[in-house]
């Protein structure tokens, strides 16, 4: 089993519409979450933390629940623009993260 | 936010030649750097965790003597790629971590550099 599984994906959906992404991981020590973009051939880009209250940033949702070791984002009303691949990342400790597949999204008009 | 800068961002070498890649943070100083491998449709894989002033530490299965780091300084770190066959072509990317309040781990990655090995 994968340290940090994803939604294989791909997502395509339309303009404005709901898309929801969910990620599991092994290590129940695991301290630190993170979703991170990643534009094709480019390197990932840290969209946002993930706190286990939960916190929103715009039309950008993530939430984290430790008990079921799982970790979400919710894009609301989606833009062309959000077309990436997103990356679950778990830090264990160190510093040191693990990245998820990544789950591709693609919003079309 | 923090920047971190690779060079070079596209190298095309010959195979059994050696390529190095820096990596530098700009604008803070970083005890720790990472380095990355990510092949095409796959996810990043870390290689090694590179600490300043000391040797690096290696996942399983990357080979150290082929992978060399150097983390000389707080600002670079340097993963030299030896004796370079086309399976090691691949997209590398260097990350530097920060601590912020809380604990929380934010990496700050290069732009990545593509190798390519005839």
């Amino acid at each position: 089993r994968k340290e940090v599984e994803q939604d294989p994906g791909p997502f395509n959906v339309p303009e404005g519409a709901t898309v929801a992404f969910n990620c599991t991981y092994s290590n129940s020590a695991s301290q630190s979450f993170f979703w991170y973009r990643q534009d094709c051939r480019k390197e990932p880009k840290l969209l946002m933390s993930v706190y286990s209250s939960g916190n929103e940033d715009g039309r950008f949702t993530a939430q984290l629940n430790r008990a079921s070791q799982y970790i979400s984002l919710l894009i609301r009303d989606s833009k062309l623009s959000d077309s990436a691949t997103y990356l679950c990342v778990v830090n264990g400790g160190a510093g040191k993260s693990t990245f998820g597949d990544g789950t591709t999204l693609t919003v079309k008009p | 936010g923090a920047v971190v800068s690779q060079h070079p961002s596209r190298v095309i070498c010959k195979s059994g030649t050696s390529v190095k890649i820096e990596c530098r943070s700009l604008d803070f100083q970083a005890t720790t750097m990472f380095w990355y491998r990510q092949f095409p449709k796959q996810s990043l894989m870390l290689m090694a965790t590179s600490n300043e002033g000391s040797k690096a530490t290696y996942e399983q299965g990357v080979e150290k003597d082929k992978f060399l780091i150097n983390h000389a300084s707080l600002t670079l770190s340097t993963l030299t790629v030896t004796s370079a066959h086309p399976e090691d072509s691949s997209f590398y990317i260097c990350s530097a971590a920060t601590r912020a309040g809380g604990g929380n781990n934010e990496q700050f990655f290069g732009p990545g550099t593509r190798l390519t090995v005839l």
